[in-house]
């Protein structure tokens, strides 16, 4: 059983490049989640989905895209890296809301 | 809208004492989940405990605690005779409902740092 899986774990993107983080869940939950943290400022949500094709902006949503077309993977899409989104980034999937998170070990982005 | 606030920033401590570690939340539900995170130097999110907003029974496990109040809105923390591998970064965190709203939302995180 993974749980949730991220990758990469490390990646250096110069301003204006694109990546796509990956989420791949394998407990079929239907609540997938993804965060931030900046350092002092805990996690912030970005982008959340209650299951395969519903997703909605979080906190922090500008700069970034989501899509959820299965259930087991929800990634994460940087269209025009920007230094701001120097950051860790967590995804997350739930059940239930409230009945628990499982969080994937993080991807730590640095924008040059 | 739900918040969590974790007033204190960074904790010091000499190894062997305790410390407690405080959170106080605000929602408008009157179903809701309280959490603590642990967060290592390695950097992954460690689940420790889940509370629903109709038990506040005080729970304890091992050298670790929680205060759960209602009445003060408070989630608090404390870590008896703390030891060098308690050093971490503690996040406290709220949800709603088990609904479309389940959104976790985090505290800023205490830095604990015990000294031998």
């Amino acid at each position: 059983n993974a749980g949730v899986t991220q990758t990469p774990k490390f990646r250096i993107l110069k301003i204006g490049q694109s990546m796509t983080l990956q989420c791949t869940q394998d407990m079929n939950h239907n609540y997938m989640y993804w965060y931030r943290q900046d350092p002092g400022m805990g996690l912030k949500l970005i982008y959340y989905s209650v299951g395969a094709g519903i997703t909605d902006k979080g906190e922090v949503p500008n700069g970034y895209n989501v899509s959820r077309s299965t259930t087991e993977d929800f990634p994460l899409r940087l269209e025009l890296a920007a230094p701001s989104q120097t950051s860790v980034y967590f995804c997350a999937s739930s059940y239930s809301g409230g009945l628990g998170y499982t969080f994937g070990s993080g991807t730590r982005l640095t924008i040059v | 809208a739900q918040k969590v606030t974790q007033a204190q920033t960074e904790i010091s401590v000499v190894e062997k004492e305790d410390v407690t570690l405080d959170c106080v939340y605000e929602t408008r539900d009157t179903t809701y989940y309280l959490f603590w995170y642990k967060q290592p130097p390695s950097g992954e999110l460690v689940f420790l405990i889940r509370r629903n907003s109709f038990d506040e029974q005080n729970e304890i496990s091992g050298r670790y605690s929680w205060n759960f109040q209602k009445s003060t809105s408070s989630f608090n923390f404390t870590i008896t005779a703390s030891q060098v591998v308690d050093s971490a970064v503690y996040f406290c965190a709220l949800s709603e409902s088990r609904g479309a709203n389940s959104k976790l939302t985090f505290g800023k995180g205490i830095t604990l740092s015990v000294r031998p």
